[in-house]
């Protein structure tokens, strides 16, 4: 079945520096590929998708691009904030979204 | 636009009770989606109901079971309660396919 991994956290970084969240993926079609942020206390907030081989997606200065060829969707972010201190989860859609386990990333000023 | 909105924010139940979770969709979709998050661990798919009718099921015994109304709000039925059930319970909403957007969550306690 399809499946999703994820680099293991926790993941500690100081403000500004360089991110990268690296996720793999396991599917038999051609999925479409997320990355899903959570606050603490809260629900899932869709970050950015893309939906086929070679798309890029970005918002708030977080970019990944769907590599089909190593089967990869990694999460990059040039500067990072205090703010982007959260959960951050890949995952894979067939309908049902398919989720990694999570990165928990801190930022430290 | 109203988003998806869950309730009860949290409520604790005791073994082998019964619970029932509760899920408004934004406006405009048609498809309800139900996810389990045990602590530290991605969400898992129980279900999904498109336009009333149950449209996919993960790894979930019988005793969870679900209903979507006409007005595409859904609600998640969990009987004979476990230890092993409490988790943040996610419900999504869609247009179809389309990309899901999750409510806040139900944080049921079982003890």
């Amino acid at each position: 079945g399809d499946s999703v991994t994820q680099m293991e956290g926790p993941v500690t970084l100081s403000e500004e520096a360089f991110l990268t969240i690296n996720c793999t993926y396991t599917a038999t079609g051609y999925p479409s590929l997320f990355w899903y942020v959570q606050y603490p206390g809260e629900g899932l907030q869709l970050l950015l998708k893309a939906t086929k081989a070679d798309d890029k997606g970005s918002n708030k200065g977080f970019e990944a691009t769907y590599r089909k060829e190593t089967t990869s969707f990694h999460l990059e972010k040039g500067s990072v904030q205090v703010s982007d201190s959260a959960v951050y989860f890949c995952a894979l859609s067939d309908e049902k979204l398919t989720f990694g386990t999570g990165t928990r990333l801190t930022i430290i000023p | 636009e109203t988003g998806v909105t869950q309730s009860p924010t949290h409520l604790i139940k005791t073994r082998g009770q019964q619970v029932t979770l509760r899920c408004s969709s934004q406006s405009g979709h048609n498809t309800v989606s139900w996810y389990q998050q045990a602590l530290g661990q991605g969400p898992q798919f129980i279900f999904q109901y498109y336009r009333e009718e149950e449209n996919g099921r993960g790894n979930f015994p019988p005793r969870f079971s679900g209903l979507q109304f006409p007005n595409y709000s859904s609600e998640l039925n969990v009987n004979a309660l476990e230890l092993d059930d409490s988790a943040l319970y996610l419900c999504a909403s869609s247009l179809g396919a389309r990309e899901q957007y999750f409510g806040p969550g139900t944080r049921l306690t079982v003890t």
